[in-house]
């Protein structure tokens, strides 16, 4: 059963809009969140991460938000812009990540010019 | 900054053969990751290690090994690759002293196996 779920495959967003990527999961065990961004052809970098004790997390035009109750997380873009586009992968762990992390399938963004 | 390199982007072996993917970071960190990526399948772990000759499984070990003599490499095995074993897969690194467990990936090796 799948613990993380990005429930879009895809995701087209004009340039200069807020970009609103969803991930729910069902281990209430998870204590730590993180958005990885990847290019073709490259390995995910690190975007952001989130620890089950807070509710938000900002940097830069990136914010997490969760919602610990509902086990639902989004990280939003503002403003999206071309280099934006990119596969995202939400991803959650025990332990702060000691014992690798639990992937979602990603969502492909697409930033219309 | 955090390196992660892996021996080979691409890579073409035969059913049956026995297939090396080489990790090195040269950051010390104690944590390292073997995942393997699929279309519609997002990442998959399939071995990690704490330490050096520390391994652990992951969530799809079947068909795999690794070694870790070194602490800065980590090496899958695919003891008698099969054409499902055809993939992308991604080698990463995390430590343990920051306790926030950001992971740091390379670029991945494309291994098909006909």
């Amino acid at each position: 059963d799948q613990q993380v779920k990005q429930n879009s495959p895809s995701l087209s967003v004009q340039e200069g809009r807020i970009s609103i990527l969803n991930c729910d999961y069902t281990n209430s065990m998870f204590d730590y969140f993180l958005w990885y961004k990847k290019y073709p052809a490259e390995g995910p970098t690190f975007l952001i991460s989130i620890s089950s004790i807070k509710d938000k997390n900002e940097d830069g035009r990136f914010t997490v938000f969760l919602n610990k109750s509902a086990k639902h997380l989004s990280l939003h873009i503002v403003p999206s812009q071309p280099g934006d586009s990119a596969v995202y992968f939400c991803a959650a762990s025990e332990r702060g990540g000691a014992d690798g992390l639990t992937f979602g399938k990603g969502t492909h963004l697409i930033i219309q010019p | 900054d955090v390196k992660v390199t892996q021996s080979s982007r691409y890579l073409v072996k035969r059913t049956g053969e026995k297939v090396f993917l080489e990790c090195v970071q040269d950051m010390d960190h104690e944590n390292m990751f073997w995942y393997r990526q699929d279309p519609g399948l997002g990442l998959r772990l399939i071995y990690f290690s704490y330490d050096v000759k520390m391994k652990e499984k992951g969530d799809i070990p079947e068909g795999y090994s690794v070694s870790r003599e070194k602490k800065e490499r980590f090496s899958l095995i695919l003891e008698s690759a099969s054409t499902n074993q055809t993939s992308m897969y991604l080698c990463a690194s995390s430590s343990s002293g920051t306790g926030l467990g950001e992971q740091y990936f390379g670029p991945g090796t494309r291994l098909t196996v006909t």
